[in-house]
């Protein structure tokens, strides 16, 4: 059982918008940033949103984070094939003194 | 640019003992913190420990406290992992990932590979 709390799964067709939520508590989300990772098949995970809603160099503008209170989401626009990949939120725990992840959300671009 | 190469990864039995590795190239290896990050078969990402950027403090999760010890050489650029008392549910891919900033507090921005581990008799 993940800390922070994600849906298992997640789809669209191409073109669309999809958001993918995070939820968690005031020791981690609501008292700390949120963070991101994209997971590719057989890869290892990439940064793709920190501090809420920051985008590294080399992210598209087509992603974008957002928090308030204890949840955060990630929404990604004209979703494209390649967008298919696990997301996975972070945050540090105030009171466990750990990072903390949530369970992933799996996303099917149909 | 920023590379990450772990090694060391394997198959052990229970109980034995293991020593990941993580070659840093492309930054000041020792301005950062440094992680590590596992992920079982099928499952999803667990942070292991976290280090300072001059190895001062350290974090552990539960699940390893006591077993494992994070560790730097900063004149090496090498950040390490000695697992000790390895469980069957040790078994997963171990990332090394540096640290946004100096803090343990700092996320993981740029990953390595993955070094696989599996405890198994």
């Amino acid at each position: 059982q993940s800390v922070l709390t994600q849906s298992p799964s997640a789809s669209g067709t191409p073109g669309q918008r999809v958001t993918i939520s995070c939820s968690g508590s005031s020791s981690n989300i609501g008292n700390n940033y949120v963070y991101w990772y994209q997971q590719l098949p057989g890869t290892a995970p990439k940064l793709l949103i920190y501090r809420n809603n920051q985008r590294p160099s080399g992210v598209p503008d087509r992603f974008s984070g957002s928090k308030s209170g204890t949840s955060a989401s990630l929404a990604i626009s004209g979703l494209r094939s390649e967008d298919e990949a696990e997301y996975y939120c972070a945050a540090w725990d105030d009171s466990l003194s750990v990072w903390v992840f949530g369970g992933g959300t799996k996303l099917t671009v149909l | 640019q920023v590379q990450l190469v772990e090694s060391g990864g394997g198959v052990v039995q229970p109980g034995r003992s293991l020593r990941l590795s993580c070659a840093a190239s492309g930054f000041t290896f020792s301005s950062y913190g440094m992680h590590w990050v596992r992920q079982a078969p099928g499952k999803g990402l667990e942070w292991v420990a976290g280090i300072l950027y001059d190895g001062s403090i350290k974090y552990y999760a539960d699940s390893v406290q006591g077993r494992f010890t994070i560790s730097r050489d900063n004149s090496k650029n090498t950040l390490y992992l000695q697992m000790n008392s390895l469980r069957a549910e040790d078994t997963a891919v171990y990332y090394c990932a540096k640290g946004e900033g100096a803090t343990c507090y700092s996320t993981m921005d740029v990953w390595g590979q993955g070094t696989t581990v599996t405890v198994s008799s």
